[in-house]
């Protein structure tokens, strides 16, 4: 089973911040992986998907890099919106998909 | 628009069984292939099930032998039945329509407590 790891687990910034969460494979899964963000009590919502696309109606300020087994998610000026919990997620083994842990952005 | 709304959640004791729904509109449920991935209280997510639009089925490990997947493309619904039910099983339910990189629509999700 392919492992995802994120860091940080959670992440203090302020509104304006340019905020970079890391996502790392057990193995080479291409770009092979998804980004959501969850507000408490909702559902996740799809951010970006192969790596580095931006869903449909998502504000550009989100955006996504790597391949291999090194994954980026930046939000690059936050927005008092953006506090969520971020998980990346991998569907180079599907369907047999993994998530990551998730990274909580909180209000500094 | 797109909507998928699931229920049947609630309380059951260890050992028992539960058949979730995911009411779907927006698209046909056999065009797609759909999935439940849950999420237990204060946890991160984890896929569970898929079926895929021809109908094949696969599961993960944690539920394998217990949890069937199935649709009625009539009511465009789709369903996991859960047999066995143990504690680890408790969390939040979502059905999520899937595609080869992800999940690109989730229902709001229903809460299935195991605990006598």
């Amino acid at each position: 089973e392919i492992q995802m790891t994120q860091s940080p687990s959670s992440v203090s910034a302020s509104v304006g911040d340019r905020v970079t969460i890391t996502c790392r494979a057990s193995q080479d899964i291409y770009t092979w992986v998804a980004w959501y963000q969850q507000k408490p009590g909702k559902a996740p919502k799809l951010l970006i998907y192969t790596a580095s696309s931006l869903q449909s109606g998502v504000p550009s300020r989100f955006s996504g890099s790597g391949s291999g087994t090194d994954f980026t998610l930046t939000i690059s000026s936050l927005q008092p919106e953006d506090f969520a919990t971020y998980y990346c997620q991998q569907s180079n083994s599907f369907p047999f998909f993994t998530f990551g842990p998730g990274t909580k952005v909180n209000i500094k | 628009e797109v909507q998928l709304v699931e229920s049947g959640g609630g309380l059951i004791q260890p050992g028992g069984s539960l058949r979730l729904s995911c009411a779907v509109s927006g698209f046909a449920v056999n065009d797609h292939h759909m999935s439940w991935v849950r999420q237990a209280p204060g946890k991160g997510l984890e896929w569970i099930s898929i079926m895929y639009s021809g109908g094949r089925t696969y599961y993960a490990d944690s539920v394998k032998g217990r949890f069937t997947i199935s649709r009625d493309n009539s009511n465009n619904t789709l369903y996991l039945q859960m047999n066995s039910l143990r504690g680890e099983d408790t969390a939040v339910y979502y059905c999520a329509r899937t595609d080869n990189f992800g999940f690109d629509y989730w229902g709001q999700g229903t809460l299935v407590t195991v605990s006598s």
